[in-house]
């Protein structure tokens, strides 16, 4: 299995207040990847790192942020929870053909 | 933007017997992944296929591109109860970028 992990794997929050997932790998690959997955729509890309402090909006961006400080660590931040983004949040790495998905965080907003 | 159908939403079906799955675009795909995602974890990638007509097996599991590249389906012969799971196409877009279909549950039972 890649290295991937992400924490925490449970949270749950309350409207308003800021939530910052950690996804962490140790192979070193220069792609990674913040998916949400909901019922009815599979997996819709949030944003993505194309190295070290490059980062772009993929397709459902609105209310996240992103951050990438080194090719290990990728950070998704809610700035203010909403319970729209109640969701599970997938981090994933690539190569170049291939994406490898970390376990999930399962985040309810209330 | 692409969408990407599968069908059927769900699926339960009896040990031992055939099924097939299909995921339809609404424009043509750039290549085609399939992958099969089991509860509490994320996907895992089973194929990708490329060219229109091309068909990849990997043991029970027989994966067919359209001739337009615009569909795809997933046979499995013989289920096993260790083939539940989800199942999703998705479009590579040419590059790294996932757009994935609404997936398959499918659920074999003894």
């Amino acid at each position: 299995d890649a290295g991937i992990t992400q924490s925490p794997r449970h949270k749950v929050t309350e409207t308003g207040t800021p939530v910052t997932l950690r996804c962490h790998q140790t192979e070193n690959h220069r792609y990674m990847y913040w998916y949400r997955q909901d019922p009815g729509h599979g997996l819709r890309l949030i944003h993505y790192s194309y190295g070290v402090k490059d980062t772009d909006k993929g397709e459902v961006s609105d209310g996240y942020s992103v951050s990438r400080s080194k090719t290990e660590d990728f950070l998704l931040t809610l700035e203010s929870a909403t319970s729209s983004q109640t969701s599970v949040y997938f981090c994933a790495i690539s190569d170049l053909d291939t994406q490898y998905f970390g376990p999930g965080t399962r985040l309810t907003v209330l | 933007t692409q969408l990407l159908e599968q069908s059927p939403q769900f699926l339960s079906i009896q040990e031992g017997e055939n099924l097939t799955v299909y995921c339809n675009s609404s424009s043509v795909f750039s290549s085609l992944q399939w992958y099969r995602q089991e509860p509490g974890e994320g996907p895992v990638l089973l194929v990708t296929v490329v060219t229109g007509g091309e068909v990849k097996k990997l043991k029970r599991l027989t994966f067919q591109f359209g001739d337009a590249r615009k569909d795809s389906s997933l046979h499995i012969t013989a289920a096993q109860t260790g083939d539940t799971g989800l199942y999703l196409c998705a479009d590579t877009g040419g590059g790294n970028k996932l757009t994935f279909g609404t997936g398959t549950q499918l659920k074999v039972e003894l």
